[in-house]
């Protein structure tokens, strides 16, 4: 069974705070995606990676940067958070021989 | 642009009816579309997907139909039971970027029992 993982599933963090975070996946993918899950928005895409080292924006990048130093490690930095950066965050992972998308459960991110 | 629209937002069904979630999209050069099924608390998991080389799939009580010359696509759920009750999600790959899946806004569908 794939296993992608999630550093907290919930975290409240300060205005102005660098945020980390991270996401873990045991099955060798070369593909990592972060999300962010708004009510009424569905699922959108912040930044992902298709190989180690490798990045690319998605659709909502601003205000977030990615880190992928491992293969199986994904981490999502928020460099000065901001309210309007509370939202559920989801992590996902995929291999080249399958176009599944396996997410993590999810970080529940509130940023006072 | 990289479009998904799905309809409607939220869904209410008896048990034991049908439930039909409509998607559009904007590139009819797209080739991939999944669906993703939420239930309250948990992640996205694929229930079922099809390729633009195929008509419809079916899998159990649900099936997934396309319509390339009308770009949309839909999920058929037959027979609906509590566990159906969740946010499902539509998407599809466009040719732009092999990596990318753009998501429907989703719908919320809850079987009444």
């Amino acid at each position: 069974d794939v296993k992608v993982t999630q550093s907290s599933r919930y975290l409240v963090k300060r205005t102005g705070e660098k945020v980390f975070l991270e996401c873990v996946q045991d099955m060798d993918h070369e593909n990592m995606f972060w999300y962010r899950q708004d009510p009424g928005l569905g699922l959108r895409l912040i930044y992902f990676s298709y190989d180690v080292k490798m990045k690319e924006k998605g659709d909502i990048p601003e205000g977030y940067s990615v880190s992928r130093e491992k293969k199986e490690r994904f981490s999502l930095i928020l460099e000065s958070a901001s309210t309007n950066q509370t939202s559920m965050y989801l992590c996902a992972s995929r291999g080249v021989v399958t176009d599944t998308q396996y997410f993590g459960p999810g970080t529940r991110l509130t940023v006072l | 642009g990289e479009n998904v629209e799905q309809h409607p937002s939220t869904l209410s069904v008896q048990e034991g009816d049908s439930a039909v979630i409509k998607c559009t999209y904007s590139d009819s050069a797209s080739n991939y579309f999944p669906w993703y099924k939420q239930e309250l608390g948990k992640r996205p998991q694929l229930i079922i997907d099809i390729r633009s080389n195929v008509g419809e799939k079916k899998d159990q009580r649900i099936a997934v139909t396309l319509n390339k010359t009308a770009k949309h696509f839909s999920l058929h759920i037959t027979e609906t039971q509590p566990e159906d009750s969740a946010v499902y999600f539509c998407a599809a790959r466009f040719p732009s970027n092999d990596y990318k899946l753009s998501f429907g806004a989703g719908t919320t569908v809850t079987v009444r029992a």
